[in-house]
């Protein structure tokens, strides 16, 4: 497809349980953001990648999330032991740059949405 | 910390009347400003975005105005369709090298267009 791709596109867990989403970039995209996007808030950065540099992971709220993109184009958001404040939508986002102009637009996935019991 | 504020919740506007979807940013840092449009169960898609060496850009119905002394932008839609009924956000950026290029969002618009 030609769009930011991720899965799943639901998923349930129980507390304590370990998940991993997945996403798909933009074929060729560089740049990869995490968003996690909580019920009636906007999306809040989590990480980002360039290719498979992870150059800024301020935004993940705590040591239970790791994301990895290890050959520079999918990339792996892991969370684990989680917690009823990790429900949430998660949102992947790419651009065609290393966002080093003003005009790079990031496309999001239809994201996925975590709701943990 | 809301850095980037949609103060009002909602809003309903009549078929063919204007939209005027407004937003205010509090970080001096921030050079760079985007309209996303979210349908339910899909992600943000772009709209418009303007620089602030500018007040002013237009996209066919979409202008988005800013005014940086005031710190406020406003998204502008005319004539309104019922197509254009989603939840829009603000979202902001730092101008630098990529790791600074994560954007900052407001807590989103949802707008209702009446037929």
């Amino acid at each position: 497809g030609a769009g930011v791709s991720q899965s799943p596109r639901y998923k349930v867990a129980k507390r304590g349980q370990d998940v991993a989403l997945r996403c798909d970039p933009i074929s060729g995209h560089v740049s990869l953001f995490w968003y996690q996007q909580a019920l009636g808030q906007g999306p809040e950065f989590l990480t980002y990648f360039q290719n498979e540099a992870q150059l800024d992971k301020s935004g993940l709220p705590s040591d239970r999330f790791f994301a990895e993109r290890p050959e520079g184009s999918v990339s792996t958001l892991k969370i684990q032991r989680t917690q009823q404040e990790d429900s949430a939508v998660y949102l992947c986002a790419s651009t065609t740059r290393e966002g080093l102009g003003n005009t790079d637009t990031q496309y999001f996935g239809p994201g996925t949405r975590l709701t943990v019991l | 910390d809301q850095q980037v504020k949609q103060n009002s919740p909602s809003l309903s506007v009549q078929e063919g009347r204007i939209s005027i979807l407004n937003c205010d940013y509090t970080n001096s840092m921030f050079d760079y400003f985007l309209w996303y449009k979210k349908y339910p169960a899909e992600g943000p898609t772009f709209l418009i975005s303007i620089s602030s060496i500018k007040d002013k850009n237009e996209d066919g119905r979409f202008t988005v105005f800013l005014n940086k002394s005031a710190k406020h932008l406003s998204l502008h839609i005319v004539p309104s369709q019922p197509g254009d009924s989603a939840v829009y956000f603000c979202a902001a950026r730092k101008r630098g090298s990529g790791a600074n290029s994560k954007l900052t969002f407001g807590k989103g618009i949802t707008l209702s267009v009446r037929p």
